[in-house]
């Protein structure tokens, strides 16, 4: 059960598009298609955002959008806003009614 | 709207025992897998534990497995997490969830707003 890889950190200017990795293995992220990406903004709790790689719960914007290749899951949000500058995190089940995060990126919209 | 608020945290000793509640409304919460996340002051997500909708079926994260339990009381709308043989680093805010469908396997839909637990001499 160890944790997926994110960075640390990722930056982007209002209106640009930045991309945050979720690097798993052929046990978690390579094995299923139940990657989901979480929201957290400072004191609040986690906010689904993406779920089953690349579904969007409702109420969530367009310009989000979630992938998957081999054992890396990757978030995408476009057109950068400054309320999208928040904690995000991936997870990954890993069989047997188990699961796994990643550490956490950090956001900063410049 | 799907609500579930949870109660029960504070300081407790190395050693000691604490039990969690999540009050679940606005849903068939009898219908629904139901999981504990923990948050470490500063630090990520943790998966906890997960208990499936009769609390026949339960799953635990390698740190606690034998020391916490989960449950669930169906008629009561309610989610449990004993815990014992508390460790300085279960100190966390813990969070009650709950998947989008009936048995969620991708993600988180619905989330508590967390209750602290704070294991200190």
């Amino acid at each position: 059960q160890s944790a997926l890889t994110q960075p640390r950190s990722v930056s982007g200017s209002p209106g640009q598009s930045v991309t945050i990795s979720c690097t798993g293995t052929s046990s978690d992220i390579g094995a299923y298609n139940y990657v989901s990406w979480n929201q957290q903004h400072p004191g609040k709790a986690p906010k689904l955002m993406i779920y089953d790689v690349s579904k969007r719960p409702s109420g969530v914007p367009d310009r989000f959008s979630g992938s998957k290749s081999g054992n890396t899951a990757s978030l995408t949000i476009s057109g950068l806003q400054a309320e999208d500058e928040a904690d995000y995190y991936c997870s990954s089940y890993t069989g047997s009614y188990t699961w796994v995060f990643g550490g956490g990126t950090k956001l900063t919209v410049l | 709207e799907v609500r579930l608020v949870e109660s029960g945290g504070g300081l407790v000793q190395p050693g000691g025992s604490l039990r969690l509640s999540c009050a679940a409304s606005e849903f068939t919460f009898s219908s629904y897998w139901m999981t504990w996340v923990r948050q470490a002051p500063g630090k990520g997500l943790e998966w906890v534990a997960t208990i499936k909708q009769d609390g026949s079926e339960n799953y635990y994260v390698d740190s606690v497995k034998g020391r916490f339990t989960i449950s669930r009381d169906n008629p009561k709308n309610s989610l449990f997490l004993q815990m014992n043989s508390l460790r300085v680093e279960d100190t966390a805010v813990y969070y009650c969830a709950r998947g989008l469908f009936y048995t969620s396997y991708g993600g988180w839909g619905y989330w508590g707003q967390g209750t602290l637990v704070t294991v200190s001499s």
